[in-house]
């Protein structure tokens, strides 16, 4: 079926180190989108990739869309210790706004000040 | 604050009792998704709804079923609970037409004991 793999599960950084996590579908997304969670929150949508090959950035934060629209990454760049969560990647199969919304495992991420 | 409200916000229960978790998502969202983060866990899909209608199922148990109200607003009912259930219910609604993300509720713990 329609799964969304997602690595690391855990990730231990010094402040100022590079941080990246990787999702992987099995099949073709109509889209995928980032989501970040503290410890004790819930979900915060961060960014939308809809086109092959897409990258997008936001301050410290780079997304990427693979070729086949079946992979993903979020590369944090001199992470600080307000970059802590979990970072959940989503894939939309289907319709691009009414499909299906399959989020991976995620990504939790601490930072050592 | 994301404008969905879920209600309970914790709710402890016994083995083999039925709850209902309720969700209002924000004004004028069509979507609503309903997901199981179990401890450690990622976000497991359960089921969508839009204006009312089943859109797309996940991996939820039959003893689990949920509905849309003509107002939106959606009901997740837990059956026969098991001591496993326990986990946090996110409910998350989007708009479909203008905008990508799906805004989450604060969740609901529910505890089986």
């Amino acid at each position: 079926g329609q799964q969304v793999m997602q690595i690391p599960q855990y990730q231990h950084v010094q402040e100022g180190e590079d941080f990246t996590t990787y999702c992987n579908s099995s099949t073709t997304l109509s889209n995928i989108q980032w989501y970040k969670q503290r410890p004790g929150g819930h979900p915060v949508f961060l960014i939308q990739l809809v086109k092959s090959g897409e990258v997008k950035k936001q301050k410290r934060l780079t997304f990427q869309f693979g070729e086949a629209k079946k992979n993903s990454s979020l590369h944090i760049t001199a992470t600080q210790t307000t970059d802590v969560g979990t970072y959940f990647c989503a894939g939309r199969y289907g319709s691009s706004n009414t499909g299906k919304l399959i989020f991976g495992q995620g990504t939790t991420l601490q930072v050592k000040p | 604050d994301s404008g969905v409200t879920q209600t309970p916000k914790h709710l402890i229960t016994a083995t083999g009792q039925r709850v209902t978790l309720r969700c209002s998502p924000r004004s004028g969202d069509l979507s609503v998704y309903w997901y199981q983060q179990s401890l450690d866990q990622g976000l497991q899909f359960l089921i969508q709804y839009y204006n009312g209608e089943e859109r797309a199922k996940g991996n939820i148990l039959e003893r689990f079923s949920a509905q849309q109200f003509p107002d939106l607003h959606s009901e997740l009912n837990l059956s026969s609970l098991e001591l496993g259930d326990s986990a946090l219910y996110f409910c998350a609604s989007s708009v479909v037409s203008s905008s990508p993300e799906a805004f989450f509720g604060q969740g609901t713990r529910l505890t089986v004991v």
